[in-house]
């Protein structure tokens, strides 16, 4: 089973270019999220989805936009990247927006941006 | 503000030795607490879950958890640890109230378990 999957694993950007980083999940999840992971600093959720057709600022938005596609689909914009916006992206999913449910993730895009 | 300690950046451990991997918590309204773990170049598993009931929680590869609600803690423990144990875990928590299915995480502790 595939579960999540993040395209491209790794990217190097240079200051001022755009990037589109893909998330797909296949088990019918109704909820997804975009997060960043810092060395030290845990995960930060910058952007939510908690149903097809909705999305909603997390803690870290600034300097980033999403579309939710369709249902499976949840992809992460950079439209001018940053040194700052260097770091480990997560795209993860659940099946509700409940809190008792588990959030399932992918593997995570290595960024760099010079 | 709401947030979530680990208090250890690096937890050591011999093989065969039991192991905790401490959390504390600060958060309003009942909390539901995760436990994940990452193994290098992957994204984060998850282990177990406290919603309610009884305050000890078993979870995959053996591990479990404690809730302590006047301590506001949800320490992770195994038993017997093994060399495929070490990995980095994150202590997460969904505080009550809020419109979606939100999670704080903290720091991460990075555990070692030497042959």
């Amino acid at each position: 089973n595939a579960g999540v999957t993040q395209t491209p694993k790794f990217q190097v950007l240079k200051t001022g270019q755009s990037m589109t980083l893909q998330c797909a999940q296949d088990m019918n999840h109704n909820s997804m999220y975009w997060y960043r992971q810092d060395p030290g600093m845990g995960l930060r959720l910058i952007y939510y989805s908690a149903s097809e057709g909705t999305t909603d600022k997390g803690e870290v938005p600034n300097g980033y936009n999403v579309s939710r596609l369709n249902k499976r689909e949840f992809s992460l914009r950079l439209e001018s990247a940053a040194p700052s916006q260097t770091s480990v992206y997560f795209c993860a999913s659940s099946e509700g927006r409940g809190r008792n449910q588990p959030q399932h993730f992918g593997d995570g895009t290595r960024l760099s941006i010079l | 503000a709401q947030s979530v300690a680990q208090p250890e950046d690096q937890v050591n451990v011999a093989e065969g030795n039991p192991l905790t991997v401490k959390c504390t918590y600060s958060v309003s309204g009942n909390p539901y607490l995760f436990w994940y773990v990452q193994y290098p170049n992957r994204g984060l598993q998850f282990l177990l879950k406290y919603i309610t009931g009884d305050n000890l929680v078993k979870g995959s590869y053996g591990f479990e958890a404690e809730f302590n609600k006047s301590q506001t803690s949800f320490h992770l423990k195994k038993p017997s640890a093994l060399v495929s144990d070490s990995a980095l875990y994150f202590c997460a928590v969904s505080p009550g109230g809020g419109g979606y299915n939100k999670l704080i995480f903290g720091a991460g502790t990075r555990l070692a378990v030497h042959p």
